[in-house]
């Protein structure tokens, strides 16, 4: 069955860029979505498609792929930026499957 | 702009049936997937199924021998019953909706909590 392997967690200083990645096999081939779960709150989407963002995201947030790794990156982080990521793919089967999630800590 | 909100039981025996409704607001359920998704507290995001519009539904294989997820268009509702639970079910249970691959939006989540 597909796997997607995401760090734990991501320390960052305020301002600078957090890169958080989601890995999996061939993962650059299939559409890639990342979601915002701040504590106590249900998940956010913040990127669609790799690279698309919804209305309402800042232009911080962004989303990048290569073969076996997906990234999101936010850039100039802020302290409302610690939150749990989760990235998202239809596995092998065509269902809908989660990565661990990463816990994003603003230092 | 569409809005899911949850309700049911938060408490449920153990073997018996969780029985939870999303109210979708703000929109029609038409043309889109509705889907229930878990997370146990702390843990990660399990996806357990979705509906269509026309009532075709799809579960995860892992889940698959004991849910269903209904539609009530008249409602704009949409139903999960996941019978025989356990402790292993006990999970903040998300509806969301769905056009492409991703989910967007989700509703608040509701704390089901299964006791022995």
């Amino acid at each position: 069955s597909y796997v997607l392997t995401q760090p734990p967690s991501v320390s960052v200083a305020p301002g600078q860029t957090a890169r958080i990645t989601c890995g999996g096999n061939n993962i650059g081939y299939k559409g890639v979505h990342w979601y915002q779960q701040r504590p106590g709150q249900a998940p956010v989407l913040v990127v669609y498609d790799n690279t698309d963002r919804p209305s309402g995201i800042p232009e911080r947030f962004s989303g990048s792929s290569s073969v076996n790794t997906a990234t999101l990156t936010i850039s100039r982080v802020e302290a409302g930026d610690e939150a749990d990521y989760f990235c998202q793919v239809r596995g092998s089967t065509g269902d809908p499957l989660f990565g661990g999630g990463t816990n994003l800590t603003v230092l | 702009q569409v809005q899911l909100q949850e309700s049911g039981a938060g408490l449920v025996t153990s073997s018996e049936t969780l029985s939870l409704t999303c109210s979708v607001s703000g929109g029609s359920l038409s043309g889109y997937f509705w889907n229930w998704i878990r997370q146990p507290p702390g843990m990660g995001l399990e996806w357990i199924g979705h509906i269509s519009y026309s009532g075709n539904t799809k579960y995860n294989p892992s889940l698959k021998s004991r849910v269903t997820i209904s539609l009530d268009t008249s409602k704009n509702h949409f139903s999960l019953k996941l019978t025989s639970v356990t402790a292993a079910d006990s999970a903040i249970y998300y509806c969301a909706k769905s056009g492409g691959s991703w989910f967007d939006p989700w509703g608040q989540g509701t704390l089901v909590t299964v006791s022995s």
